[in-house]
C-alpha cells in the first residue's frame, strides 16, 4: 500500500521562493508526480520524478531522494496565479498512481 | 488536438439509481484511468483500462465497474448510489508506450447524490 503525506496548507509572498514537500512510503515505487490543480478545475501535469536529484522547468523544479521517500516541489517568482493545491502521487508499479490529500497554497501580495 | 473529454459535466442522481460516466482519451492515448476526487481531497484511484481490459483497481466495491471501447473511450458506472459517491470523478488518459506515463485529465463529471 501506499502512505503520502504533504502539508495541508501554505501561504506564501508574490514574488518570494516556496518550497512544498511530500513524504512517501511505498511498497513498489516507479516514480513521482507533482500535479497543480486550481478550484474547481482538473489537475494539470507539472513533473515527474523517478530518479534521484533535482529537475528544473521554468520556475519550477521537483527534486526526489527514493532513499529518503521524499520529494519537494520549489516553486520561484510567485505569482497570484500560482496559487493552486499541489498534489504529490506516486507511481506504484507500472501504471497505478496514488495521489496524496494536497497542499493549497496561498499566494499573498 | 482535443485533449481528454468527458461527459456529462455535471449529474444529480439519487440514492439507489445507477449512473454512467463517459470518456474519451486525448488523441494517441490507449490507457485510461479513473480518479473519484471528494471535495478537499486528492484523487483516489479506482480503476484502469487498457486494451479493454481492467489492468489495475483500487480499494472500490465492485459498485464501481467500467469498460473499455475499442476506440479507447470508456465509461464508468456506479450502481446503487450512496451519498458518499458525492464527489468530482475524474478520467486520465496516458500511452502505455511512453515509459515515464504522464497522465492527462479531463475536466471531470461532478456527480452529487441526494
Amino acid at each position: 500500500g501506499q502512505n503520502i503525506d504533504q502539508p495541508t496548507e501554505m501561504t506564501a509572498t508574490e514574488g518570494a521562493i516556496v518550497q512544498i514537500n511530500c513524504t512517501y512510503q511505498t511498497s513498489g515505487f516507479n516514480g513521482l508526480f507533482w500535479y497543480q490543480q486550481h478550484a474547481g478545475e482538473a489537475p494539470t501535469f507539472l513533473s515527474y520524478n523517478v530518479l534521484d536529484g533535482l529537475e528544473e522547468k521554468g520556475r519550477f523544479s521537483s527534486f526526489l531522494s527514493r532513499s529518503k521517500g521524499y520529494s519537494y516541489l520549489l516553486l520561484k517568482e510567485l505569482q497570484m496565479k500560482d496559487s493552486a493545491s499541489y498534489l504529490c502521487a506516486v507511481k506504484e508499479g507500472y501504471q497505478k498512481v496514488t495521489f496524496g490529500t494536497g497542499t493549497k497554497l496561498q499566494v499573498i501580495p | 488536438d482535443a485533449g481528454v473529454t468527458q461527459s456529462p459535466t455535471h449529474l444529480i442522481k439519487t440514492r439507489g439509481q445507477q449512473v454512467t460516466l463517459r470518456c474519451s482519451p486525448k488523441s494517441g492515448h490507449d490507457t485510461v484511468s479513473w480518479y473519484q476526487q471528494a471535495l478537499g481531497q486528492g484523487p483516489q484511484f479506482i480503476f484502469q483500462y487498457y486494451e479493454e481490459e481492467e489492468r489495475q483497481r483500487g480499494n472500490f466495491p465492485d459498485r464501481f465497474s467500467g469498460h473499455q471501447f475499442p476506440n479507447y473511450s470508456s465509461e464508468l458506472n456506479v450502481n446503487a448510489l450512496l451519498l458518499g459517491d458525492s464527489a468530482l470523478y475524474l478520467c486520465a488518459s496516458s500511452s502505455d508506450r511512453v515509459s515515464w506515463n504522464e497522465q492527462f485529465f479531463g475536466p471531470g463529471t461532478r456527480l452529487t447524490v441526494l
